[in-house]
């Protein structure tokens, strides 16, 4: 069973903010919530990581409420170089690191 | 930054021929590395956790004698698809944590295999 949940797909245009909200409920003491990016035919891109609250890098912002069960990563003016897909992942000591479906993120102009 | 590189980018063989890939950390000792499969328009589908100087742990449903995994040094893991076939043809792509269990992964560029 896939251990994160996202939208298949988002429509943004050039300039907007775009907030990308993953559920896990099962998430588990221990584990931080990774996020990454993937072009077409590479390999993903590490975006940001947290464990609680708020982070936040150069790139993103991540939002994660007390509970934990979900996070919001949010990617302020983006660009139509960050049309991509976006996977959340949450990480746990037993090297668990299946992804989930991710997001297809459209940026239009 | 932790890179890790991941050769060849593609190859394109023949059905019943053995395919070899690499992946290197090149600036850092990886412990554990990772295999995922990519079909087009879909997600990474984990194969199989890497580890150094030990059997590698497959996913269920990935034939181990199929796709083999050597993890002989801590900075290089190697995946060869046996006797490959054309429904292996795939993006093939490896990853690599540097530090703790809960630190990013650094993701090598893939690698595209086409089975003739």
């Amino acid at each position: 069973l896939a251990k994160t949940t996202q939208p298949i797909s988002m429509d943004s245009y050039e300039g907007q903010e775009v907030n990308i909200t993953c559920s896990h409920n099962n998430i588990a003491t221990n584990d931080y919530i990774t996020w990454y990016q993937q072009f077409p035919s590479q390999g993903p891109r590490f975006i940001i990581q947290g464990y609680k609250t708020k982070v936040t890098n150069e790139v993103a912002s991540l939002f994660i409420p007390a509970d934990r069960k979900s996070s919001t990563l949010s990617l302020p003016r983006v660009s139509l170089s960050d049309t991509a897909v976006y996977y959340c992942l949450v990480g746990d000591n037993n090297n668990d690191m299946r992804f989930g479906a991710g997001t297809r993120l459209t940026v239009k102009p | 930054g932790a890179v890790v590189s991941q050769h060849p980018s593609w190859v394109i063989c023949k059905s019943g021929t053995s395919v070899k890939i690499e992946c290197r950390s090149l600036d850092f000792q990886a412990t554990t590395m990772f295999w995922y499969r990519q079909f087009p328009k879909q997600s990474l589908m984990l194969m199989a956790t890497s580890n150094e100087g030990s059997k590698a742990t497959y996913e269920q449903g990935v034939e181990k004698d199929k796709f083999l995994i050597n993890h002989a040094s801590l900075t290089l893991s190697t995946l060869t698809v046996t006797s490959a076939h054309p429904e292996d043809s795939s993006f093939y792509i490896c990853s690599a944590r540097q530090g703790a269990t809960n630190s990013p992964l650094h993701f090598g560029n893939g690698t595209r295999l086409t089975v003739t």
